[in-house]
């Protein structure tokens, strides 16, 4: 069984800050781990994806993830935070090619001005 | 490109009726699933299917029922809606391979 815990239901950053939301992952097995974003009344969207290659993995939006094997953490960051980051963020896992994610529970993001 | 299309966005029910919201993917992707969104929750998955005709049950299959006629189609019913079932709901499709889901835009359900 896979599972994802992220660790702050709520973050706020203020506008030019670092963001780190973090995601710790259990499996079994060789991880495929993902970040989605979600904004207000849409559905998720693609920040990016781990899948055994690079450990440091860059996304949209200028977000990057690290895979840490040793730590079981897939922690999201981002230099200097934009008040269009503000959304839902979540970090899930999948087995490799079962089509299917077990997501972590979101966290919030606030940027404030 | 359409993607992932979901029907309803938005649906009330009362306690006891029943529906089917409609899922349809125009990728060929084999692997589709629904999931429910509820806050503090994350997104948990009700069923899903790795191609026509198979379908198996995720974390929350109580009170839905799917079933996957062709590739394209995988409608979602709930036999006897309950207030319970009030929630947010995502379909998702996967070619399996990167497994990376790609989402329709969410139906909105609220049973009273």
């Amino acid at each position: 069984a896979q599972s994802v815990t992220q660790l702050g239901s709520h973050v706020s950053v203020s506008e030019g800050a670092l963001v780190l939301l973090r995601c710790n992952y259990s499996s079994s097995v060789p991880p495929y781990l993902f970040w989605y974003v979600q904004y207000p009344n849409q559905g998720l969207q693609l920040l990016l994806k781990y899948t055994s290659a690079a450990t440091l993995v860059k996304g949209i939006n200028g977000f990057e993830a690290e895979f840490k094997k040793s730590e079981t953490s897939f922690h999201l960051t981002k230099p200097s935070a934009h008040m269009s980051d503000a959304a839902e963020y979540f970090c899930a896992v999948s087995e490799r090619g079962r089509g299917k994610l077990t997501f972590g529970q979101g966290t919030i993001l606030t940027v404030h001005p | 490109n359409a993607g992932v299309t979901q029907t309803p966005k938005f649906q009330v029910l009362k306690t006891g009726q029943s529906m089917t919201l409609q899922c349809a993917q125009d990728m060929n992707h084999e692997y589709m699933s629904w999931y429910r969104q509820d806050p503090g929750m994350g997104l948990r998955l009700i069923h899903y299917s790795v191609g026509a005709g198979i379908t198996d049950q995720g974390e929350v299959p109580n009170g839905y029922n799917v079933s996957r006629s062709t590739t394209e189609d995988f409608p979602l019913r709930l036999l006897s809606a309950a207030p319970s079932q009030t929630s947010v709901y995502f379909c998702a499709s996967s070619n399996g391979v990167t497994g990376e889901l790609f989402f329709g835009e969410g139906s909105r359900l609220t049973v009273l």
